[in-house]
């Protein structure tokens, strides 16, 4: 069974491009969180989806960020405009049920230029 | 207030030593969970153990366990005969049923297992 899968690992920006990141869960997975971590710090939450659902986004910011997870394929995180304060590792996290384990995928690494 | 503080930045221990992770939090909701992960230097997030608000054990996970005292609102991690390949980061996160289940994070422990 295969673990939360990210790509891309690693993903290199210029100022006002966009950043587009997959997240596929471990199979039987429904639900995905998404998580930021800036340099020596550590995880801040930042959307929560079920299949075409969003159900909680309070930790996105309020523009150029969106996130969704439909009902084929992986969830997407996407930031337009990129900004140098975008550079984090952004995480991914899937678990079958909202009070189980989450796991998390590898990680992308964003870098802006 | 912040919900979940780890005060340790940074710890050192000696190969086959055990080790205590500290780990506080703040809540009032009745239902939670708190969670251990470990972060090595290739920057995965590995899942280590869990404790619920309900247990009445302690976890335990192979060579970790949970010193979980629910009247303190602690969750330490212990880790028994320390291995060089637990040198990483430890963090410690929160889960909370009336908050859509998200983790919360503490800043993290840096352990280098000396040999």
């Amino acid at each position: 069974n295969a673990g939360v899968m990210q790509n891309p690992r690693h993903l290199v920006r210029r100022r006002g491009q966009e950043a587009r990141l997959r997240c596929s869960p471990m199979k039987g997975h429904s639900h995905v969180y998404w998580y930021r971590q800036l340099p020596e710090e550590g995880l801040k939450f930042m959307v929560y989806l079920q299949k075409e659902n969003i159900i909680d986004e309070s930790g996105m910011p309020k523009e150029r960020f969106s996130a969704e997870f439909p009902k084929e394929g992986p969830s997407i995180l996407r930031i337009q405009q990129v900004v140098r304060g975008d550079s984090a590792a952004y995480f991914c996290a899937s678990s079958p049920r909202d009070e189980e384990t989450q796991y998390f995928g590898p990680g992308t690494r964003l870098l802006v230029l | 207030a912040q919900k979940i503080t780890q005060t340790q930045p940074g710890m050192f221990v000696q190969e086959k030593e055990a080790v205590t992770l500290d780990c506080t939090y703040d809540t009032s909701d009745p239902s939670y969970g708190l969670f251990w992960y470990k972060q090595p230097s290739s920057g995965e997030m590995i899942f280590l153990i869990y404790q619920g608000s309900y247990d009445q054990q302690n976890a335990t996970e192979g060579r970790y366990s949970l010193n979980f005292q629910k009247a303190r609102k602690s969750a330490n991690l212990v880790i028994s005969a320390s291995q060089l390949g637990d040198s990483a980061m430890y963090f410690c996160a929160m889960r909370e049923r009336d908050s859509s289940y998200k983790l919360i994070f503490g800043s993290g422990t840096r352990l280098l297992v000396r040999p």
